[in-house]
């Protein structure tokens, strides 16, 4: 089954950084997630995007769903160590056999040096 | 309030057991799922339900059943468990559709 293609895998920060991470495929989407997981927890839902075009925000952390719904990037404003874990973009398809299902990218690890 | 409850949270087996991994929810979701989890695979979807009484299969359902006879349970059978099995299981649930917002906190599963 295809995956999302997500980037980069993995980042080392400096505390006080901003980071981006994007995700991109060769199908179009109607929606966009993005989930953080901690170790040993589930992941947790931080954005959604169901709109082309759309940027949204939820505190430090920035979304948007690209204007050809093919990618979606997340950005992390003056990360701190608590941003630490693995980072996730999901999308769900607008057509065809997997219509609705959700395909998930690779994760992104991200580490935040004190 | 405990949201997606999955149990146990870790388990070995031997290959050739058989066990089902459990899923509850208490949001009264109608849509539920199951993804396995290895490394650098992200999730991956096993099989889903969109309500009581009705499952489809996702993206790699080889190997594992399930039945959807509650709105809350949804559970995960592995019939003869093969050491491919190995991998982290999480359920998950929602209002609306796969977009998922409740994770459960995932059951590491060792097949030996």
């Amino acid at each position: 089954g295809q995956q999302l293609n997500q980037s980069p895998q993995s980042m080392f920060i400096q505390e006080g950084e901003d980071v981006s991470m994007n995700c991109t495929s060769s199908s179009i989407f109607n929606t966009w997630l993005w989930y953080k997981q901690e170790p040993g927890e589930g992941p947790v839902l931080l954005i959604a995007l169901y709109k082309a075009g759309e940027l949204t925000s939820n505190g430090r952390l920035t979304a948007q769903f690209g204007i050809t719904r093919k990618d979606s990037f997340l950005n992390i404003s003056a990360s701190i160590p608590s941003d630490v874990g693995i980072y996730f973009c999901a999308g769900r398809r607008a057509g065809g056999t997997s219509y609705g299902k959700l395909t998930f990218g690779q994760g992104t690890i991200l580490t935040v040096h004190p | 309030n405990a949201g997606v409850t999955q149990t146990p949270k870790f388990q070995v087996l031997k290959t050739g057991q058989s066990m089902t991994l459990q899923c509850a929810q208490d949001m009264n979701h109608e849509y539920m799922s199951w993804y396995r989890q290895d490394p650098g695979m992200g999730l991956r979807l096993i099989h889903y339900s969109v309500g009581a009484g009705i499952t489809d299969q996702g993206e790699v359902p080889n190997g594992y059943n399930v039945s959807r006879s509650t709105t809350e349970d949804f559970p995960l059978r592995l019939l003869s468990a093969a050491p491919s099995q190995t991998s982290v299981y999480f359920c998950a649930s929602s209002y609306s559709g796969p977009a998922e917002a409740f994770f459960g906190q995932g059951t590491r599963l060792t097949v030996v």
